[in-house]
């Protein structure tokens, strides 16, 4: 079965420090690439998305993600977090009818 | 748009009794997933729609756990009998046929059994 991995269970930063999350997944075809974040209390939503084109995907509240096939990867990262960005993030891979999440990070920033 | 609506939002209910979450997609999207998430588990794919159709229910825990989706508009998860490890939070989301893999979350339904 295709899966998603994400590298880190919990990261813990001060404000200002930069983000990179990373998220790898198995299959070999053609797919579509999500990063949803999940704050305290709520439900998914949507950061950003790859589907094609340029592998530098600019997403909201200052988020991005590249693409590296050869590396089955889509890291996400912010240069510079804050507290608001507590919350917990997950990598998704859509390939076909087929839709996978990743296990989560959760992040806590620290004022 | 409102988006994706689930009630209730909150259920508590004893051990035994019968349980229903409903589901209302995005008006136009073609697909419906119901979602399970917990502490200990994550979040797990339990069941998914295409066109009013199950396509994958392998993440259905058991027997007591039903799912349908009797037009396009409305879902429904029921849990009979109901038990203290079906307590999480449940996940309805939407995905539209013109945006390939992006889903639309709703609020998530909280369901205590005690």
């Amino acid at each position: 079965a295709q899966s998603v991995s994400q590298h880190n269970h919990h990261v813990i930063l001060s404000e200002a420090a930069s983000l990179e999350l990373g998220c790898n997944y198995s299959y070999g075809g053609t797919v579509n690439l999500f990063w949803y974040v999940q704050y305290p209390g709520q439900h998914l939503q949507l950061l950003l998305k790859y589907f094609s084109g340029d592998p530098l995907v600019k997403g909201i509240k200052g988020f991005e993600a590249e693409f590296i096939k050869s590396k089955f990867s889509f890291n996400l990262r912010k240069p510079s977090v804050q507290w608001s960005d507590t919350a917990e993030y997950f990598c998704a891979v859509n390939y076909g009818q087929n839709f996978v999440f990743g296990p989560g990070t959760r992040l806590s920033v620290l004022p | 748009d409102a988006g994706v609506i689930q009630s209730p939002r909150h259920e508590v209910t004893e051990m035994g009794q019968e349980v229903t979450l409903r589901c209302k997609p995005i008006s136009g999207h073609n697909s419906l997933f119901w979602y399970r998430q917990t502490m200990m588990r994550g979040l797990e794919l339990l069941i998914y729609f295409n066109n009013n159709v199950p396509i994958d229910d392998s993440g259905m825990p058991e027997d007591r756990f039903s799912a349908k989706m009797p037009n396009a508009s409305f879902s429904t998860l029921k849990i009979q009998p109901s038990e203290p490890r079906d307590s999480a939070v449940y996940f309805c989301a939407s995905r539209g046929q013109g945006a390939p893999g992006e889903q639309y979350f709703g609020p998530g339904t909280r369901l205590t059994v005690t």
